[in-house]
């Protein structure tokens, strides 16, 4: 039983770069999500999906993209990275309450 | 907008003392999570609180939610080194998407 399986889990990008953080759970959730952690900070809502096909935007969404094509994936996509998207970012997966969490992706931009 | 704000931010403890963390949040919500951080790793959840007057206790935390004050409170008891960790609650809005909200986390460090 894996849960949330996220990768890659460090990742180093120039500016400018693009990239996919990948992101499948195998517990059949409906519910969806990616937070970023800035350091000594809470976490923060980019972009969230309440099931295969629906997909919405959270707090900061702004040089992100997602798609959820099947009900295990939700990947997170980069388009032209910058040094303020250099975070650890979450994903999470929920049936109906309560969060499981992946492992994280801790990617810095430089 | 939902704001949810923990205080203390960092806090310096002994072994064997005694503290509370507290989680304040701005907007209607019967239903409040507590996480743990370690540091480097992913959310490991603590507690589910789930109405009005309730507690959930395990080992030397103990987690409380009063809704009508919008507030929910972590009690340590006679903490040790194991329990320093960052702490974060996260509110419910109750919205359909099931959308958590989290507060800033508190760091804390058990001192021996």
């Amino acid at each position: 039983n894996a849960g949330v399986t996220q990768t890659p889990k460090f990742r180093i990008l120039k500016i400018g770069q693009s990239m996919t953080l990948q992101c499948t759970q195998d517990m059949n959730h409906n519910y969806m999500y990616w937070y970023r952690q800035d350091p000594g900070m809470g976490l923060k809502l980019i972009y969230y999906s309440v099931g295969a096909g629906i997909t919405d935007k959270g707090e900061v969404p702004n040089g992100y993209n997602v798609s959820r094509s099947t009900t295990e994936d939700f990947p997170l996509r980069l388009e032209l990275a910058a040094p303020s998207q250099t975070s650890v970012y979450f994903c999470a997966s929920s049936p109906t309450r309560g969060y499981t969490f992946g492992s994280g992706t801790r990617l810095t931009v430089v | 907008e939902l704001k949810v704000e923990q205080n203390p931010l960092f806090l310096s403890m002994q072994e064997g003392k005694n503290y509370t963390i507290y989680c304040n949040y701005s907007t209607t919500s019967d239903r409040l999570y507590w996480y743990r951080q370690d540091p480097g790793k992913s959310l490991e959840s603590l507690f589910v609180l789930l109405s009005n007057g309730a507690v959930k206790q395990e080992g030397r935390l103990m987690a409380s939610l009063d809704t009508k004050a919008r507030l929910s409170t972590l009690h340590i008891t006679a903490a040790v080194h194991d329990l320093s960790a960052t702490y974060f609650c996260a509110v419910d809005p109750g919205e359909a998407t099931n959308k958590l909200i989290f507060g800033t986390g508190t760091l804390l460090a058990v001192q021996p």
